[in-house]
């Protein structure tokens, strides 16, 4: 069974700062889909980033970007110039295929930023 | 308009109750899905559906059931609560269209307290 750990219940950046937050998984598949979601206090679930495992380029949005490590089964998020409004829960989730199939989320990370 | 929408939004109820938390969507999508999400767990998928006439388990799904009246709507129900299903509940759709991402919407989210 597929599996996805955040080792980092909380993580603390200081505003215009630079902070990674940690996800690895487990899985057998070779195609599949890996997201990073942020919960805002408003409790929406908001998509940050995605990314393909059969592309080996890393995914990028704005201010946010990842580390694919296929071998390693990592996936880690960058956080460049941190805001206030980043402040969130992250959450890091897999998905085994492109058929708009379940999700396997991580635990979560609790991240904070300081003015 | 909200494209996804969870009615209640927050609900306190008393152990043994019977409840009801219904998900509707408006982005015409064939799959449907209900997460819970604790502290420290993430979120966890308890069942989905592909279709009108398909219903599948997902990972915790003791003592709950759901319902797909129709392709936009999606009810899950606790016959009878107990506090430790005490959780914040999503909603999600997705789409299946081939070479597309098929990523999930969520809903608001209900707030579910068992006393």
């Amino acid at each position: 069974a597929q599996t996805v750990t955040q080792s980092q219940p909380e993580m603390s950046v200081q505003e215009a700062e630079t902070v990674t937050l940690s996800c690895t998984y487990d899985t057998s598949e070779s195609d599949y889909y890996l997201f990073w979601y942020k919960q805002p206090p408003s409790r929406q679930m908001i998509l940050v980033i995605r990314q393909e495992a059969y592309k080996q380029q890393n995914a990028t949005e704005n201010r946010f970007s990842v580390n694919f490590q296929k071998a390693a089964k990592s996936f880690s998020l960058k956080i460049s110039d941190s805001q206030l409004g980043d402040a969130a829960m992250y959450f890091c989730a897999y998905r085994r295929d492109n058929q708009g199939g379940k999700l396997i989320f991580g635990q979560g990370t609790e991240l904070s930023v300081k003015p | 308009d909200a494209d996804v929408t969870q009615t209640p939004r927050n609900r306190i109820t008393k152990t043994g109750k019977r409840i009801m938390l219904e998900c509707s969507q408006t982005k015409g999508h064939d799959r449907m899905y209900w997460y819970r999400q604790d502290p420290g767990l993430g979120l966890r998928l308890i069942y989905y559906s592909f279709d009108v006439k398909d219903i599948n388990k997902g990972e915790i799904s003791d003592g709950y059931s759901v319902s797909r009246q129709a392709q936009a709507k999606f009810s899950l129900s606790l016959e009878s609560a107990i506090p430790n299903q005490t959780a914040l509940y999503f909603c999600a759709t997705s789409d299946l269209a081939p070479g597309q991402h098929n990523e999930q919407f969520f809903g608001p989210g209900t707030r579910l307290t068992v006393l």
